[in-house]
This record gives C-alpha cells, structure tokens and sequence, in this order.
C-alpha cells in the first residue's frame, strides 16, 4: 500500500528533553511537510522540504529541526526551546512543491504530550 | 499573507439533507483549493482538489466549486449521511515564495449528521 506513516502514535515528552517524530513516505514524493495542530486552531506549517537535502522554515520553527538525507523520510525533532510542544503533528507529501501539482497527501499523525 | 476562514464553525443537520460549507481566503493568487476532511484524532483525508481554472469538482456526492476572483470555494454534501461527520477544512498554497510552501489552512467546519 501506497501512503504516508506516522510513528509513534503517541509520545511523551519530559521537560528539556529532544524527541524525535518520524515521517515516512513511499508515494515517491519530492516535497515533504510538517504541520502542528493545536485545539480550535487551523494547522500551522513548521518546516518543508522541496527535496532531498534541502528544507526550508515555515510560519512556526521555532524550537523545531528537521532533516531531509533520503526522498522516503523527513523526521521532526522537538527541542526544549519549543515552549509549548503539546499539540497534534502532522506530516503531509506532495508530488512535487511546485503550486500547480502540489495536491497534499496526510499521514495518520503523532500525539505528543509534554508532562 | 493570505488567510482562509471557514463558515460556519459547527453544523448539526439530520440526515438525508444537502448542505453547503464556506470557505474564502484574502489573496486571489492561488493556484489551487484543496479540501480535506478530519476525523476525531485522525490525519486528513484529501476530498477535492480544484485547479484555479476549475469552477467546479466532483467526487461522489461532494461538489466543490471555486471563484477564484470574489477569493470564495463552497463545498456541497448532497443526501449527508451520519458517516459524513467530521471537521471539513479547506486550505489554499501560502504564497510565500512563489507558491512553493505548503498550506494555509482555515480552522474547519465540525459537521454532524444526526441520525
């Protein structure tokens, strides 16, 4: 099956600790992104990648680093300088970043809570 | 910066009517229109996506229409269905950069069909 993993489900962070979320892909998608989704709020864009080895800020970085070595993966770490990582993650693919061809496709999610 | 708001916030309907969700966002500039539909604790499912040469799209009992130049989209349910609840959110390209930049995502719609 064709489609976008999300690993773990849930995570649970302690304070000033890093986590790492992991995105997988095997729709041979080019662009790749992560987004947070917070209760009564729309979904917010933290970082995108248009391609292997290169990755671009979105609206809110801040306290969040990700990497781009293979086209099928683009794992998410949460810092102890993200002040409020509580939220729902979610990672998405596209053909290509290119507006015109960049229908978005959504993985399940990862719940993290920070105890 | 482009912003997309989505009316109404809830709405509760019985089953079997059809029923019209809003969508409008700030930057007529778009290349495209997507809506996803949201499960409780889920990631998005992709319903539609419209071109901006499209008025309309069609997928089963969904109908999605886009103008792109009063910066509008309605998505049409016909006959709903209690399965049919869920959160509906449209999402527009950002813009930032020449398009290529992920998505900027209205808050949803919650939908419920009575039974």
């Amino acid at each position: 099956d064709g489609g976008i993993t999300q690993s773990p489900k849930y995570l649970f962070r302690k304070e000033g600790q890093n986590v790492t979320l992991s995105c997988e892909q095997n729709l041979n998608h080019d662009a790749m992104y992560w987004y947070r989704q917070d209760p009564g709020q729309g979904l917010r864009l933290i970082y995108y990648s248009q391609i292997v080895n290169d990755f671009q800020k979105g609206d809110i970085a801040e306290g969040y680093s990700v990497s781009r070595e293979k086209k099928e993966s683009f794992p998410l770490t949460v810092t102890s300088a993200q002040k409020n990582p509580t939220a729902f993650y979610l990672c998405a693919s596209s053909i290509s970043a290119v507006s015109s061809y960049n229908e978005q496709f959504f993985g399940p999610g990862t719940r993290l809570t920070v105890l | 910066k482009q912003e997309v708001t989505q009316i109404p916030a809830a709405l509760s309907v019985p089953e079997g009517e059809n029923l019209v969700l809003n969508c409008s966002f700030t930057d007529s500039a778009i290349y495209n229109l997507q809506w996803f539909r949201q499960d409780p604790g889920k990631g998005l499912t992709s319903l539609l996506l419209i071109q901006s040469s499209q008025r309309e799209q069609t997928s089963g009992r969904l109908n999605a229409s886009l103008d792109k130049s009063s910066g509008r989209s309605t998505l049409y349910i016909a006959a709903s269905q209690p399965g049919d609840s869920a959160t509906y959110l449209c999402a527009v390209p950002s813009l930032r950069g020449g398009g290529a930049d992920g998505l900027t995502f209205g808050k949803g719609t919650h939908l419920i069909i009575q039974p």
